[in-house]
């Protein structure tokens, strides 16, 4: 199974904040992977697809780049409400795996 | 619009079988390229997806617990159905369902929270 990782593991930021997340996965997967955003008590929700596609309703501040094993979630100015754990996963594969998330928090 | 809701046992005890319904509306499970999938999160803990149903009933399962589960669908009800043998305290989880096409999960059920116990 394909192996993905996330750094950090958690970090402390402002409101207006860039804020960058790395995801690797332990094989090239093409532009096959995806953003999830999770709130304490919520499901997750689906913010970035390929690599870089912003789903419908998801605010411009988020971003998704990278191919083959390293990608990256930007979030350009952080808001209130972005306080959240964020998880990537790999969709090249039928047996989908997810990375340990990043919990993003107030400094 | 698209819902989901699972809907299952808060508690089983240990070495007792797991079985979780997925109720959905807004889509058909019979509609190509449709798929719905099952993933858990430990209290804590990362998602660990679980189990994929397609709507040509293909099946794919989690590497490490595939001798434990099955999925199955009813399209006529609008349901998928992930059962869990032999549950272990290690189980206990939050299930979710989604929906996803090409494995992206675009749409999440509210979850399910089950704890393993004697």
């Amino acid at each position: 199974d394909i192996q993905m990782t996330q750094s950090p593991s958690s970090l402390s930021a402002s409101v207006g904040d860039r804020v960058t997340i790395t995801c690797r996965a332990s094989q090239s997967i093409g532009s096959y992977l995806n953003w999830y955003q999770q709130k304490p008590g919520k499901a997750p929700k689906l913010l970035i697809y390929a690599a870089s596609s912003l789903q419908s309703g998801v605010p411009s501040r988020f971003s998704g780049s990278g191919s083959g094993t390293d990608f990256t979630l930007t979030i350009s100015s952080l808001q209130p409400e972005d306080f959240a754990t964020y998880h990537c996963q790999q969709s090249y594969s039928a047996r989908v795996t997810f990375g340990p998330g990043t919990k993003v928090d107030i400094k | 619009q698209v819902t989901l809701k699972e809907s299952g046992p808060a508690l089983v005890k240990p070495t007792q079988t797991l079985t979780l319904t997925c109720t959905f509306s807004g889509f058909s499970l019979s509609t190509s390229g449709m798929r719905a999938s099952w993933i858990r999160q430990p209290p804590g803990k990362a998602l660990e997806w679980l189990a994929r149903i397609d709507w040509d009933d293909d099946k794919f399962y989690n590497t490490s617990l595939k001798t434990r589960l099955t999925i199955s669908k009813d399209t006529s009800k609008n349901q998928v159905v992930l059962t869990m043998t032999n549950m272990d305290p290690v189980d206990t989880a939050t299930y979710y369902c989604a929906r996803s096409t090409s494995n992206v999960m675009d749409v999440w059920g509210q979850g399910t929270t089950v704890t393993v116990s004697s």
